[in-house]
């Protein structure tokens, strides 16, 4: 079955550094894979998308890459502050595969500190 | 972007009563939405796959009988956990997409379901 892995459960970064969070998955590559925020108590909100034909997708401070030989989707912040600290998933859209679903790693929990 | 909503965010009941959750897709069409239960620190499990006027389509382990899914129309999802017990109590949460079978999911604000 299709696995994904999130390597940190939690990461800890001194503001201004850059955040680096990494996402693994098993068996055949996604059309796309996305990345989401996630506050306590509140429901996930969408960050950023990158398809199987994509390298790399910026937006603002945000950077994903996707690398499907090694399976693997890199998930950067710059100059991070305070206020991105949250949790942060990965997801695997397997809508168009015989899964028809969209599934989600365990989250990395990001902290940064002042 | 695209606003789900979901109802109530807290309840609280018995042990034994069903609890329904609504969400709703407020300015977009969803003929797909996603039910997912998270517990503590942990991530988001699939329950569900509801698709508007059929049958919703369950994840393996995941009682049919007990977590009743209705899509009755493009904007209205519901779940009601029937006979709720104590280890039902979780984060339960939503979420469509706006038109077609790509990208992002909308996310509701999610219920928390205590069961005593």
């Amino acid at each position: 079955s299709q696995k994904i892995e999130q390597n940190s459960e939690a990461l800890n970064i001194q503001e201004g550094k850059t955040a680096t969070l990494t996402c693994n998955y098993t068996n055949y590559s996604p059309a796309y894979l996305q990345w989401y925020r996630q506050d306590p108590g509140r429901g996930p909100v969408f960050l950023l998308l990158i398809r199987e034909n994509e390298k790399e997708k910026r937006k603002e401070r945000l950077k994903v890459t996707f690398d499907t030989t090694l399976k693997q989707s890199l998930f950067h912040i710059t100059a991070s502050q305070p206020a991105d600290s949250a949790t942060y998933l990965c997801a695997l859209d397997l809508r168009y595969s015989s899964a028809s679903k969209i599934i989600f790693g365990s989250g990395t929990r990001l902290s940064i500190r002042p | 972007g695209a606003v789900v909503s979901q109802h109530p965010s807290r309840v609280i009941c018995k042990s034994g009563t069903s609890v329904k959750i609504e969400c709703r897709s407020l300015d977009f069409q969803a003929t797909t939405m996603f039910w997912y239960r998270q517990f503590p620190k942990q991530s988001l499990m699939l329950m569900a796959t509801s698709n508007e006027g059929s049958k919703a389509t369950y994840e393996q382990g995941v009682e049919k009988d007990k977590f009743l899914i209705n899509h009755a129309s493009l904007t209205l999802s519901t779940l009601t956990v029937t006979s709720a017990h104590p280890e039902d109590s979780s984060f339960y949460i939503c979420s469509a997409t706006a038109g077609g079978n790509t990208g992002e999911l909308f996310f509701g604000e999610g219920s928390r379901l205590t069961v005593l």
